[in-house]
């Protein structure tokens, strides 16, 4: 069975631009989280859906949205980029949205913003 | 605001020795904890988990223990390996304030444990 995959794997941006990130979950899985990790912290909760709905979403700025698909895929979007958005955006995906199964996180994408 | 934390960044332990490593949390909310690790280049891996009616809970060479009354857990390795060695990050949820709200991780800054053989 595939695990969590994420794409692209790196990717470099300019401020001010705009990036889409993408993750498709294990399967089965309905429920998907992003996290951002910055250089020597943990990850970070940006958002989590579950069944095409947003169920929570962290201390970010409205700069960054996501959404989820009919087959579970999710996408992450950051707007008008700056410098400290360079990070590891990791995606995690569980069966449920509030039971106490563990997320499966895939490889992340490393985001660089120059 | 750290509501969970780790305070070694970093621990160096013999192959066949004992790992502890420790995490501290303010969030008395949080009723569940769980360990995750993390090689270079890839995502985290849950490792082992701990609910907060508990105050041990064992799973091979891995072992978690939960002082709830100091807000405080520890992981055990015995025996250290060699492939033991990535970061480890502690992890604690909480239910989502509303029914079939998200249950958030909220993570430490992770501890880099080296296995020397």
């Amino acid at each position: 069975d595939a695990g969590v995959t994420q794409s692209p794997t790196h990717l470099i941006k300019t401020r001010g631009q705009h990036v889409t990130l993408r993750c498709s979950p294990i399967s089965g899985h309905k429920s998907v989280s992003w996290y951002q990790q910055v250089l020597g912290q943990g990850p970070q909760f940006i958002f989590q859906y579950y069944e095409k709905e947003e169920r929570g979403r962290g201390n970010f700025p409205d700069r960054f949205s996501a959404r989820q698909f009919p087959n579970y895929s999710s996408e992450l979007n950051v707007n008008a980029l700056l410098l400290g958005d360079s990070a590891l955006y990791l995606c995690a995906s569980s069966l449920q949205v509030s039971s106490y199964n563990e997320q499966f996180f895939g490889p992340g994408t490393r985001l660089t913003v120059l | 605001d750290q509501q969970v934390k780790q305070n070694s960044p970093s621990l160096s332990v013999q192959e066949g020795r004992i790992s502890i490593l420790n995490c501290d949390y303010t969030n008395s909310m949080f009723d569940y904890f769980l360990w995750y690790k993390k090689y270079p280049a890839e995502g985290p891996t849950f490792l082992i988990s701990i609910s907060s009616i508990k105050d041990k809970n064992e799973d091979g060479r891995f072992t978690v223990f939960l002082n709830k009354s100091a807000k405080h857990l520890s992981l055990h390795i015995v025996p250290s390996q060699p492939g033991d060695s990535a970061v480890y990050f502690c992890a604690a949820s909480n239910t989502g304030i509303s029914s079939g709200s998200a249950r958030q991780l909220t993570f430490g800054s992770g501890t880099q444990l080296t296995v020397l053989p």
